[in-house]
């Protein structure tokens, strides 16, 4: 039930891309994304609906492919302040039980 | 702001001792979370509950149980607490959402809890 998150880490330079990918084995009904900085608690970042509605940080982009049951993170012009670990979250069923976070990804940016 | 405190941020115990950990939010949020976090392995969730005294199993609730007397308050118990218990527990609160349960999720500052 549990996402998988690709890849597991990366290590970028300010001022460059990178993308987090997210890919469950079930239907989702939506995929949450969350950054949690070292010692501190996960912060909410997006969530992405089947039928395409977004909501969320408005310098951080993401898709929802619900065919094939993938979402894709875009973190572009990357900031020392976007270092971390981002989970994706991913709802399968329509009662809040069915709620699983990935294992997550470690990105680090340096200058 | 919403605000999601947990009643400790580090807590040690024996093996067998019975634990509460508490979560208090001040939002009026009517779902809340209990979830454990361990290296590798990313949050996993003990249980959910979506109002009063409502409560549902997550993916991990052997060895749990939760309690929901009142809306902003949601506890967390270890009946008999063992060393494989050793995690960081994570509580988070979030109104539901349209098309989906939970909307955004805060989650309070985690309890580090060492069984011994």
């Amino acid at each position: 039930q549990q996402p998988v998150q690709s890849p597991q880490a990366v290590i970028l330079r300010e001022g460059e891309d990178a993308v987090i990918n997210c890919s469950s084995s079930k239907a989702l009904y939506s995929v949450h994304w969350y950054r949690q900085k070292h010692g501190e608690a996960p912060v909410f970042l997006m969530i992405l609906l089947k039928g395409g509605e977004q909501k969320g940080h408005e310098k951080i982009s993401a898709s929802f492919n619900e065919k094939k049951q993938q979402s894709s993170l875009y973190l572009t012009a990357s900031q020392l302040s976007y270092s971390g670990t981002y989970f994706c979250g991913t709802e399968i069923g329509n009662t809040g039980n069915q709620f699983y976070f990935g294992t997550g990804t470690s990105l680090t940016v340096i200058p | 702001d919403v605000k999601v405190t947990q009643s400790s941020r580090y807590l040690v115990k024996r093996t067998g001792e019975k634990v509460f950990l508490e979560c208090v939010q001040d939002m009026d949020h009517e779902n809340m979370f209990w979830y454990r976090q361990d290296p590798g392995l990313g949050l996993r969730l003990i249980y959910f509950s979506y109002d009063v005294k409502m409560k549902e199993k997550g993916d991990i609730p052997e060895g749990y149980s939760v309690s929901r007397e009142k809306k902003e308050r949601f506890s967390l118990i270890l009946e008999s607490a063992s060393t494989n218990q050793t995690s960081m527990y994570l509580c988070a609160s979030s109104f539901p959402y349209t098309g989906a349960v939970t909307d955004t999720q805060y989650f309070g500052p985690g309890t580090r809890l060492t069984v011994l």
